[in-house]
This record gives structure tokens, C-alpha cells and sequence, in this order.
């Protein structure tokens, strides 16, 4: 069964500084990794999404992340950080023959001034 | 752009009464999803929805809970019986192609209080 770890509950970043969210997975086959964000009271919105190809995909606001197989990880960064990107972070994984998606606990991302 | 819309936003009921969430997925769409927040906790899928019965259930999703597509719009989740421990935040989903390989469009979700 496929399972996500975000090692860091809090991350406090200022304004300007860049960002990197851990994300760890466990999948014994090719995951489909996805980074959702969800501001207070609202939805869950769609960052960005690896299916396959190249390990280095990009979102929407600014957002990459990196697939590393080896370390089974898919790393969230930005270059610089927004006070508006204040808001709680997951990382989640899906897989071909499952049709649910199994999210990791979150990340809180602060941004001091 | 699409999105999908819940209804209520917050509902509030009685432990042991009936509850019934409310989504319009977008519209072309195929998969229809049902997750739910416990507060603090991780998002955790509870059921999936695909021409017009359940494709996958997680082991949360028992007889007290059932899911429907009346019309050619809405996806509802039902609740019977409701109990303390049902309240949190669930959220509907919908995707294009089977949920596990492709991207899943939230709702802003329904905040279900049990007193």
C-alpha cells in the first residue's frame, strides 16, 4: 500500500527567502505524486502533479518539485516566498490500478515578515 | 475555471440524526471522490464513484455511510445514524480519469459538527 511521509509539521520561512517541503513516499511501483495547498477554510487546490518524464515538474504560483526515485522523495520548493503562500501543504500519492489518493499529515508554512 | 462546489458549507446536527452532504462535481468529468479531515489530522479517502456505483472503499466507509448521483449533477454522501465522532471537515473530488493517476479537483468542503 502506498503511504506519504512530511517529516516537518511547522515551517516558518521570510518573506523572500526560498522554501523547500519535504515529502516522502513509499510505493513499491511508479507513484503519481501530487502537492495540493489549502488555505484556511478553503478547499484543497492542485500545485502540481509527476506522472512520469522529467523529474523536475512545475506548478501553478511559482511551485517545482523534484522527483528523486533513489531517495523516494518529491520535494516541494519555491525561490521566494510570498506572504500569501501562508497556508498548509500535502503531499499525496495515487497509483495505477487504486483509484484514491493517500495524503501525507501536512506541512503549516509560516511567513514571517 | 470549473471547479467543484459543496453544499452546505457547515452543517450542524444532532448525534443519531441523518445527514446529507452535497456536490456538483465538474461537469465533464467521470470519478467522483469522497474524503474527510478529522481537525488536525490528514485528509483520508473514504469512497470512489464511477458510472454510477462505488469503484473503492477505504475500511472508514461502513454501512452508516452511502453515496449517490440522483441526477446528472450532483454527488451526495449520506450519513445515517450520525455519531460524535463523524465531525470534521469532508471534501469532494472529481477527476477526469481514474483517481489514482490523475489529478483530483477539491470542493471547499463541508464542515459536519455532531452534538
Amino acid at each position: 500500500a502506498q503511504s506519504v511521509t512530511q517529516p516537518d509539521i511547522h515551517i516558518t520561512v521570510s518573506e523572500g527567502a526560498s522554501l523547500e517541503l519535504r515529502c516522502n513516499y513509499s510505493y513499491g511501483a511508479t507513484p503519481y505524486l501530487f502537492w495540493y495547498v489549502q488555505s484556511p477554510g478553503q478547499g484543497l487546490q492542485l500545485l502540481l502533479k509527476y506522472f512520469s518524464g522529467d523529474t523536475l515538474v512545475q506548478g501553478i504560483k511559482g511551485f517545482e518539485a523534484e522527483f528523486k526515485r533513489s531517495q523516494s522523495s518529491f520535494n516541494l520548493r519555491k525561490p521566494s516566498v510570498h506572504w500569501s503562500d501562508a497556508a498548509e501543504y500535502f503531499c499525496a500519492v495515487g497509483a495505477t490500478g487504486f483509484q484514491k489518493l493517500v495524503f501525507g499529515t501536512g506541512t503549516r508554512l509560516l511567513v514571517s515578515p | 475555471e470549473p471547479e467543484v462546489t459543496q453544499t452546505p458549507s457547515h452543517q450542524v446536527t444532532q448525534m443519531g440524526q441523518e445527514v446529507i452532504l452535497r456536490c456538483v462535481p465538474i461537469s465533464n468529468h467521470l470519478y467522483f471522490y469522497w474524503y474527510r479531515q478529522i481537525l488536525g489530522q490528514k485528509v483520508e479517502f473514504l469512497v470512489s464513484f464511477y458510472n454510477n456505483e462505488i469503484s473503492e472503499k477505504s475500511e472508514i466507509f461502513d454501512d452508516q455511510f452511502s453515496v449517490e448521483r440522483p441526477d446528472g449533477s450532483n454527488f451526495t454522501l449520506k450519513i445515517r445514524s450520525t455519531k460524535l465522532e463523524d465531525s470534521a471537515m469532508y471534501f469532494c473530488a472529481s477527476s477526469e480519469g481514474v483517481g489514482g493517476t490523475q489529478p483530483q479537483h477539491f470542493g471547499d468542503g463541508t464542515r459536519l459538527s455532531i452534538l
